[in-house]
């Protein structure tokens, strides 16, 4: 099974301010990596697929990078909404996997 | 509109079942690949179990292989998740989403709670 790690667990960060957060996979992944972002009570919604490919209707301040298995997600400027947890996810091999989350706090 | 709707959760005691549907709209639900993910309370997300399109290729999780049956009805434009031997460990939010490149679609989950 491949493992993924996401760094910082948790982030504290103001609005307006550049966000980055890391997945890295136990092997290689190719491209094959999502990131999710979850608000409490709500189901996740898709950011990045493949790694750098916005999802519809996300905003140009999100994007994906990486490749193999290391991989970030940069967020260039806080908005209230984007105070949640993150999820990382591959889909290179069975069991697809999640990893543990990152929590993006207001400072 | 895309819609997912999961029903069938509840309280289970363990080492009971529980049958778990999406109802799916808003798409031609035999054009897609399903998934079943899971949320235990306060924790991260746990894939499941995934079907292709028209069923013949299925996946699950080390975690319900052997306890877990997916399922699709695609003239029914229905997902199903057949659960046994249910553990305290299987207690969470249960979401079907839509797709393999990316969950764009979800639904809003269902709760499982196995508990004597």
């Amino acid at each position: 099974e491949i493992v993924l790690t996401q760094s910082p667990a948790t982030l504290s960060l103001s609005p307006g301010e550049r966000a980055t957060l890391s997945c890295r996979a136990s092997q290689s992944v190719s491209t094959y990596l999502a990131w999710y972002r979850q608000k409490p009570g709500q189901a996740p919604r898709l950011l990045i697929y493949d790694a750098s490919y916005r999802a519809t209707g996300i905003p140009a301040r999100f994007s994906g990078s990486g490749s193999g298995t290391d991989f970030t997600l940069t967020i260039s400027s806080l908005e209230p909404e984007d105070f949640a947890v993150y999820y990382c996810q591959q889909r290179s091999k069975w069991p697809l996997t999640f990893g543990p989350g990152t929590r993006l706090d207001i400072k | 509109e895309v819609q997912l709707v999961e029903s069938g959760g509840g309280l289970v005691q363990p080492g009971g079942s529980l049958r778990l549907s999406c109802e799916a709209s808003g798409f031609i639900f035999s054009s897609y690949e399903m998934n079943w993910v899971r949320q235990a309370p306060g924790k991260g997300l746990e894939w499941v179990s995934y079907i292709s399109s028209s069923g013949t290729t299925i996946y699950y999780a080390d975690s319900v292989k052997g306890r877990f049956t997916i399922s699709r009805d695609n003239a029914k434009n229905s997902l199903y998740l057949q659960m046994t031997s249910l553990r305290a460990e299987d207690t969470a939010v249960y979401f079907c989403a839509r797709g393999m490149t990316g969950y764009y679609y979800w639904g809003q989950g269902t709760l499982v709670t196995v508990s004597s």
